[in-house]
């Protein structure tokens, strides 16, 4: 398994700003994800991200609205932007590994709240 | 197409006494099936995973499940609740690729 890690790991934010969610990674690893827990709701995945890549979002998530970064193999960003209180959510970075990366480890989520 | 469906959304048992939350799953391919559990205020933490081998997989803290492609069915049990099981339980499941689906979670409850 891999040691991942998130800052910050819970935020209060104001609607209309904007918060960059960081996740690290203790080992250089190739695919990365990005996850939305809504209030007592399950995973959405919304984002699949590579290193020297563009992320690719899935069904209902844009990139203007959830920009990503991902500048090496250790590390990415996730960026909620204009945030809404609909924003409100645990957002979750998880690594890949295997032959198919779909064994995914998680971080321990930033929980957001937008008033 | 894969989807995930966990038949129960809570589930409340007696410390001491067996454990069953119940997944039922549908895929396009031969499916990779895996169960997390979230701690309150933790991160999820992979139970086991199947991934084509022995239809039953053994996973950490006594958790273990069985592959049922006829009934296409991966339900999670442990023989003996200890306190320290209440957490929700997510059944996934991953067709081919690294895309996972959750399941809608349970909420296990485990009473003194």
């Amino acid at each position: 398994s891999a040691v991942i890690s998130q800052k910050p790991s819970r935020d209060i934010c104001q609607r209309g700003t904007s918060l960059t969610i960081q996740c690290q990674v203790d080992s250089q690893v190739t695919m990365m994800f990005w996850y939305r827990q809504q209030p007592g709701q399950s995973l959405t995945l919304i984002a699949t991200a590579n290193q020297g890549s563009e992320a690719t979002y899935e069904s209902g998530f844009v990139i203007d609205k959830f920009p990503i970064s991902r500048p090496n193999l250790t590390f990415s960003t996730l960026t909620v932007s204009n945030m809404s209180p609909e924003d409100s959510s645990i957002y979750l970075c998880s690594v890949g590994r295997g032959s198919t990366y779909n064994e995914q480890f998680f971080g321990p989520g930033t929980r957001l709240t937008v008033l | 197409a894969q989807s995930v469906t966990q038949l129960d959304s809570h589930v409340s048992v007696s410390e001491g006494t067996p454990v069953l939350l119940r997944c039922n799953y549908s895929s396009s391919y031969s499916p990779s099936l895996f169960w997390y559990v979230q701690h309150p205020n933790k991160g999820l933490q992979l139970l086991l995973k199947y991934t084509s081998a022995a239809t039953l997989v053994k996973g950490i803290n006594g958790f273990e499940a069985e592959f049922k492609k006829s009934e296409t069915s991966f339900h999670l049990t442990k023989p003996s609740a200890h306190m320290s099981d209440a957490a929700e339980y997510f059944c996934v499941v991953s067709s081919g690729g690294n895309m996972l689906t959750f399941g809608g979670g349970t909420r296990l409850m485990v009473k003194p």
